[in-house]
């Protein structure tokens, strides 16, 4: 089964306006991490938003924020006011376990690819 | 800081010849690493884990003889594929594990585009 599902394989948004980019995910594990990666055509993977498991609030970093539901099991990422060199690949990761556990797998999704129109 | 270099950033070489990929942590030491590989359009699929100074820990269906991986430092991991043919063709990306700001963060380098002909 699917750990990590992105539903949109591609997504058009107009420059200066928002885009939620969709992550489901599924876990029995209580203690997880999700994480949302960009990666642009150089193939670099950056490193956008963490939220973990228990956190109370969704995380929000700049224009990155994650729109945590945890009882829909969903992590989607909220870009405001888009920007040209906002066009990237996007993935959605979870980690498994404890915070600080030896193991610290990450499970990708399949990624969306973003495309922000001038 | 947390600064993740992969060298060489590109290599194309003949089928059955061996090559070797660096993973080097630069301003921070990672007991664990990971080596990733990545299809055109697709996902990253998890390779191995590296561990210094012990056997890497291997996914199901990675054959550990094929891939090679020795973690001699704390600042670097290498990955082996021996004996290359066209389907090894990939592009390989490594992280660093680094507790950063309260919770594991993997940091990834820019990635190995490997093409065997």
């Amino acid at each position: 089964a699917q750990k990590i599902t992105q539903t949109q394989p591609g997504m058009f948004v107009q420059e200066k306006e928002a885009v939620t980019l969709d992550c489901t995910y599924d876990t029995s594990d209580p203690s997880y991490g999700l994480f949302w990666y960009k990666q642009p055509s150089s193939g670099e993977m950056i490193f956008l938003i963490y939220q973990g498991s228990y956190d109370q609030q969704n995380a929000t970093e700049g224009r990155y924020s994650l729109n945590f539901q945890k009882a829909r099991k969903s992590a989607n990422l909220v870009i405001s006011a888009s920007q040209l060199g906002d066009s990237a690949m996007y993935f959605c990761a979870m980690r498994e376990g404890l915070e600080g556990g030896a193991t610290n797998k990450l499970i990708f999704g399949t990624g969306t690819l973003l495309a922000v129109q001038p | 800081g947390a600064v993740v270099s992969q060298h060489p950033s590109r290599v194309i070489c003949k089928s059955g010849t061996s090559v070797k990929i660096e993973c080097r942590s630069l301003d921070f030491q990672a007991t664990t690493m990971f080596w990733y590989r990545q299809f055109p359009k697709k996902s990253l699929m998890l390779m191995a884990t590296s561990n210094e100074g012990s056997k890497a820990t291997y996914e199901q269906g990675v054959e550990k003889d094929k891939f090679l991986i020795n973690h001699a430092s704390l600042t670097l991991s290498t990955l082996t594929v021996t004996s290359a043919h066209p389907e090894d063709s990939s592009f390989y990306i490594c992280s660093a594990n680094l507790l950063w700001s309260g919770y594991n963060e993997q940091f990834f380098g820019p990635g190995t585009r490997l093409t065997v002909l």
